[in-house]
């Protein structure tokens, strides 16, 4: 089956981009995407891409995607303390179901 | 805009007691699922639902129990609760490309 990897923490500067990678392994995936949790929270989509786009570009937001490789990543530009949350990849199985197939997060901390 | 509601926010099980943990959805989405959230780790799957009267379970099942009578409503029944069961519960619901989560449910079987 599908598996989702990303690594665990990410520290930056409030004001520097952050980067956060993801590599999946089932490249029939027909959606990959990126989540929020904040602390004590449930999950808030931030953005998707679909699997025959590269780019994907929404405000502060960036996602490329290396479909050869499999690896996903989420830009961040302008990174604020409000930022600080944790960030999971999902890939959505294409069976019709919807599943969401999810990283184990990367905990993203920003410094002031 | 009530969205996915998880009920209740908190509970603190003994080995052996059993419970329900509910949710429910007022957007008229016919997929719902039911993750499981461990420290340091990916949210689980443990079952997903198509539509009313159709539940099907994924890749953590075993403990656990579903049903889908209506469209709005996915509860998920713990019979016999064991320390392994201790976790954060997330609800979601999703119409298509995009879930839509409850705040969790925070376990814990003592």
């Amino acid at each position: 089956g599908e598996d989702v990897e990303q690594s665990l923490f990410l520290s930056v500067r409030e004001g520097d981009s952050s980067v956060i990678n993801c590599t999946y392994t089932d490249s029939s995936s027909t959606y990959l995407y990126w989540y929020k949790q904040e602390p004590g929270a449930g999950l808030q989509l931030l953005t998707y891409i679909f699997s025959n786009m590269d780019m994907k570009q929404d405000q502060r937001l960036t996602v490329l995607l290396n479909k050869k490789d499999k690896h996903l990543s989420l830009r961040i530009a302008d990174t604020q303390t409000g930022d600080s949350a944790i960030y999971f990849c999902a890939a959505g199985e294409a069976s019709g179901t919807y599943k969401y197939i999810f990283g184990t997060g990367t905990r993203l901390k920003v410094l002031a | 805009n009530a969205g996915v509601t998880q009920t209740p926010k908190f509970r603190i099980l003994k080995i052996g007691q059993s419970m329900t943990l509910q949710c429910t959805q007022d957007m008229n989405h016919n997929y719902m699922y039911w993750y499981r959230q461990d420290p340091g780790m990916g949210l689980k799957l443990i079952y997903y639902s198509v539509g009313a009267g159709i539940t099907d379970k994924g890749e953590v099942p075993n403990g656990y129990n579903v049903s889908r009578s209506t469209t709005e409503d996915f509860p998920l029944r713990l019979e016999l609760a064991a320390p392994s069961q201790t976790s954060v519960y997330f609800c979601a619901s999703s119409i298509n490309t995009e879930a839509f989560f409850g705040q969790g449910t925070r376990l814990t079987v003592v």
